[in-house]
């Protein structure tokens, strides 16, 4: 059983478009989270949710945002797509502080 | 602003080699540090975690060090294999304010051993 699963693994779509990449976590962790990795490999932190409150980097543009339908999911919504938004997106969960585990990732390319 | 720096960028080894990835970070006000591996095209797989208040920590032929107070990480493989080909990835977690679960990553140093 995958510990943490997105879906989809690619996703090609055309500019000004919304999309949403879903996650989902067994592991029972409070804690889940979204990192973005750019064309150079360089992972950065996008948004961490808990039960309690969401924390997002302030770097990130509002047309991205985090819906969480229950404890185990928390899926990325993105509008208006840009061709910039292009990148590998991995979603990841822990309990707070501990070690993360992270999902395989979903390839966007805007187009 | 904490910033994590990882060096060197590429390093290439031959088999059966012992060898030392660095890890440095701005801000020492950290609550732990992870170091992880990414295969290309996969995800991230954690391989040590160091609270603030460890040395070290050991996993198999891993070794992690943490100096917190130089701000610097080292994570030490002993007899590599090629199986060890992949880019490690080091990683603070802030030990205050509201996002303390969330990880600053280096840019990761890819290491490549030759059989």
């Amino acid at each position: 059983d995958t510990a943490v699963s997105q879906t989809p693994k690619y996703l090609v779509t055309q500019m000004g478009n919304d999309k949403s990449i879903k996650c989902e976590q067994n592991l029972g962790h409070d804690t889940m989270y979204w990192y973005k990795q750019d064309s150079k490999k360089f992972l950065k932190i996008m948004f961490s949710y808990n039960n309690k409150e969401l924390i997002i980097n302030e770097t990130v543009p509002n047309r991205f945002s985090p819906k969480s339908p229950d404890k185990a999911h928390l899926n990325l919504h993105i509008n208006s797509l840009e061709l910039g938004d292009s990148a590998v997106y991995f979603c990841a969960s822990s309990q707070v502080r501990r070690i993360q585990y992270f999902g395989a990732g979903t390839r966007l390319s805007v187009l | 602003k904490q910033e994590v720096t990882q060096i060197p960028a590429a390093l290439s080894v031959p088999e059966g080699e012992n060898l030392v990835l660095n890890c440095s970070f701005t801000d020492s006000a950290i609550y732990n540090l992870q170091w992880f591996r990414q295969d290309p095209g996969k995800g991230l797989t954690s391989l040590l975690l160091i609270q603030s208040s460890q040395r070290e920590q050991t996993s198999g032929r891993l070794n992690a060090s943490l100096d917190k107070s130089s701000g610097r990480s080292t994570l030490y493989i002993a007899a590599s294999q090629p199986g060890d080909s992949a880019t490690y990835l080091c990683a603070v977690s802030r030990s205050y304010g509201g996002s303390q679960g969330n990880l600053i990553f280096g840019k990761g140093t890819k290491l490549s051993v030759k059989p």
